[in-house]
């Protein structure tokens, strides 16, 4: 089936630098969607990208949808303490013909921690 | 507008007991999905309700079920719970059939002992 392959596994940072995750499949993706989770709560919704190609701003995240919709990334630009967390990428799965597969298909995460 | 609620948050079992989880979905959002999540396999679809109806499942055995009442309220049921059951279920809801832009409640933890 789809997988998604998210790098890196967890990062540390220092309060103020920037941030790069990304999302790779060997598949193709109609959608992806970037969402973070906090300690004792569901994933947030952060950003939702429809074409490839596309780049999309959410505050200081940014994401991009790969030209060849096989991959994404999120950048969060001047970290600072409350983006602790976990990032997920997630994809609408895609039938071999490219129609819906009617399901998000999520990376493992990235587990994001910001020193002050 | 008030978000996915999930009751119960926390629920502890024993092995070969059942279980029933609830959601009610955001107001106007007619489409369900159940997820579990475990730290070894992270999130995984179980399934998706949208009118009442199972459009999509996930690969987890017979055991895992769930149905869809008129109000978009959605359950799932474990039967014959097993230790590997102990997971955060997280309910999502989306606007329509397409399931892109899902909003997710806060998740019940279930301990299976």
């Amino acid at each position: 089936g789809q997988q998604l392959n998210q790098s890196p596994q967890s990062m540390f940072i220092q309060e103020g630098e920037d941030v790069s995750m990304n999302c790779t499949s060997s598949s193709i993706f109609n959608t992806w969607l970037w969402y973070k989770q906090e300690p004792g709560e569901g994933p947030v919704l952060l950003i939702a990208l429809y074409k490839a190609g596309e780049l999309t701003s959410n505050g200081r995240l940014t994401a991009q949808f790969g030209i060849t919709r096989k991959d994404s990334f999120l950048n969060i630009s001047a970290s600072i303490p409350s983006d602790v967390g976990i990032y997920f990428c997630a994809g609408e799965g895609t039938l071999n013909y490219g129609g819906s597969q009617g399901n998000l298909i999520f990376g493992k995460g990235t587990k994001l921690s910001v020193k002050p | 507008k008030a978000g996915v609620t999930q009751t119960p948050r926390y629920l502890i079992k024993t092995r070969g007991q059942q279980v029933t989880l609830s959601c009610s979905p955001i107001s106007g959002h007619r489409s369900v999905s159940w997820y579990q999540q475990t730290p070894g396999q992270g999130l995984q679809f179980l399934f998706e309700y949208f009118s009442e109806t199972q459009r999509n499942k996930g690969n987890f055995p017979g055991r895992f079920s769930g149905r869809q009442f008129s109000n978009s309220r959605s359950e799932m049921n474990v039967s014959t719970l097993e230790l590997g059951d102990s997971a955060l279920y997280l309910c999502a809801s989306s606007l329509s059939g397409q399931n892109y832009e899902q909003y997710f409640g806060p998740g019940t933890r279930l301990t299976v002992t």
